[in-house]
């Protein structure tokens, strides 16, 4: 079975300070990997996938098969960042369908 | 501009209840999905459709039910509504990829 675990419920880190949302995942197939974010009175949306290596909003996320882990990274905190982060997991499956972490809250500190 | 809407965005219902939640997509997307969301239980998965008439119970599909007649429309049915069922209900939509694109969400109290 797949399983998506985000250890953290919140975090809160100081403006300008780094962030490192931790995601680990357990899959028996090639993972595809995904972190959403669902800002203040937003919608949830995709934040970045890891197969496009790109960096969004000065985040990254590197997939360590070793480890099984899909961290969220960024050097410098914004207050803007703050927010509900989701990291997902594909199924494989043709219907698309995701597994979602319970969330890690972020806030950022003035 | 990609669009999701839910029919209502607050809802309050009474326990034993028949509650329907509507989801409308504008992206002709084949698939879509109702969740719901919980604090400290992230958004768990009721049901989807990969096509028209289409359905397959996600991970917690009991009291539950959900139709879709057209491509375009989704529809969650709680048959009898209960108190453990007060939740944020998120729908969403997606092509042919991962990207799956959100509604506002419904914040449905059963009291």
């Amino acid at each position: 079975a797949q399983r998506v675990t985000q250890p953290e419920k919140l975090l809160s880190v100081f403006k300008g300070a780094p962030v490192e949302l931790k995601c680990n995942y357990s899959y028996s197939g090639s993972p595809e990997l995904f972190w959403y974010v669902q800002y203040s009175r937003q919608r949830l949306q995709l934040l970045l996938r890891h197969i496009s290596r790109e960096s969004i909003k000065g985040f990254t996320a590197d997939l360590n098969k070793g480890e099984t882990s899909f961290h969220l990274k960024k050097p410098f905190a914004q207050e803007e960042d703050s927010a509900m982060y989701y990291c997902a997991l594909g199924s494989g499956a043709g219907s698309y369908q995701l597994t979602f972490g319970k969330g890690t809250k972020l806030s950022v500190i003035p | 501009d990609v669009k999701v809407t839910q029919s209502s965005r607050y809802l309050v219902k009474r326990t034993g209840e028949k509650v329907f939640l509507e989801c409308v997509q504008d992206m002709d997307h084949e698939n879509m999905f109702w969740y719901r969301q919980d604090p400290g239980l992230g958004l768990r998965l009721i049901y989807f459709s990969y096509d028209v008439k289409m359905k397959e119970k996600g991970d917690i599909p009991e009291g539950y039910s959900v139709s879709r007649e057209k491509k375009e429309r989704f529809s969650l049915i709680l048959e009898s509504a209960s108190t453990n069922q007060t939740s944020m209900y998120l729908c969403a939509s997606t092509g042919n990829s991962y990207e799956q694109y959100f509604g506002p969400g419904t914040r449905l109290t059963v009291t």
